[in-house]
């Protein structure tokens, strides 16, 4: 069975400060895919970032970058210099193999950051 | 490029009753998969439609149905309308029913009295 675990319900953070959404996940499949997505008020999920399960290079793009450890089975989010627009809710999600067909979602992540 | 689409935004029903939610994939995508999102928690897979067959299903009930149409635009039907149905119904497209991320419409909030 696949399984997320965002462990932290809600994070308030004050802007500018670094903020990290923890994630781990758990799959008995060798190709997976991990999935960051930020839901703000409006409802829609934005896709953040894709990761397949054979490439651990973590990865930055602005702000915003991905520690991706298969030993511990995490693919954490960090944020940093946040904003105020960056509050919403993010969330982790897996997807197994090359024909994985539906997303596994953590329970999300609250984020609040305040000016 | 149109992103993807859903209709209603907002619905009010009674217990019992049957609503039917509408989306419509983002061009060139053919596969539609959906999602419920209760209050404060993950979405949770419904079932997917790839070129207008379910191609898989999450633990939801039988009154849970859908279809996809040749334009790839697809429905979730919901019969008999429970309490705990109150959610909102994400609508996800995507190239193939595989590898590519799946792209989210804004949603269809349903409230159930």
């Amino acid at each position: 069975a696949q399984k997320v675990t965002q462990a932290q319900t809600e994070i308030s953070v004050v802007e500018k400060e670094d903020v990290t959404l923890d994630c781990v996940y758990e799959t008995r499949d060798t190709t997976y895919y991990l999935f960051w997505y930020k839901q703000p008020p409006s409802g829609e999920l934005v896709f953040l970032i894709r990761r397949n399960s054979f490439d651990e290079q973590n990865e930055i793009s602005g702000r915003y970058s991905w520690n991706f450890q298969k030993s511990t089975s995490s693919f954490n989010f960090t944020i940093t210099a946040s904003q105020v627009v960056d509050s919403a809710v993010y969330f982790c999600a897996l997807r197994r193999g090359e024909y994985g067909n539906k997303l596994v979602f953590g329970a999300g992540t609250i984020l609040r950051v305040k000016s | 490029e149109t992103g993807v689409t859903q209709s209603p935004t907002h619905l009010i029903k009674t217990r019992g009753q049957q609503v039917t939610l509408r989306c419509s994939s983002q061009s060139g995508h053919n596969t539609v998969s959906w999602y419920q999102q209760a209050l404060g928690q993950g979405p949770q897979f419904i079932f997917q439609y790839y070129r207008e067959e379910e191609n898989g299903r999450g633990n939801f009930p039988p009154r849970f149905s859908g279809l996809q149409f040749p334009n790839y635009s697809s429905e979730l039907n919901v019969n008999a309308l429970e309490l705990d149905d109150s959610a909102l119904y994400l609508c996800a497209s995507s190239m193939t029913s595989g590898y590519n991320e799946q792209f989210f419409g804004p949603g269809t909030r349903l409230t159930v009295l």
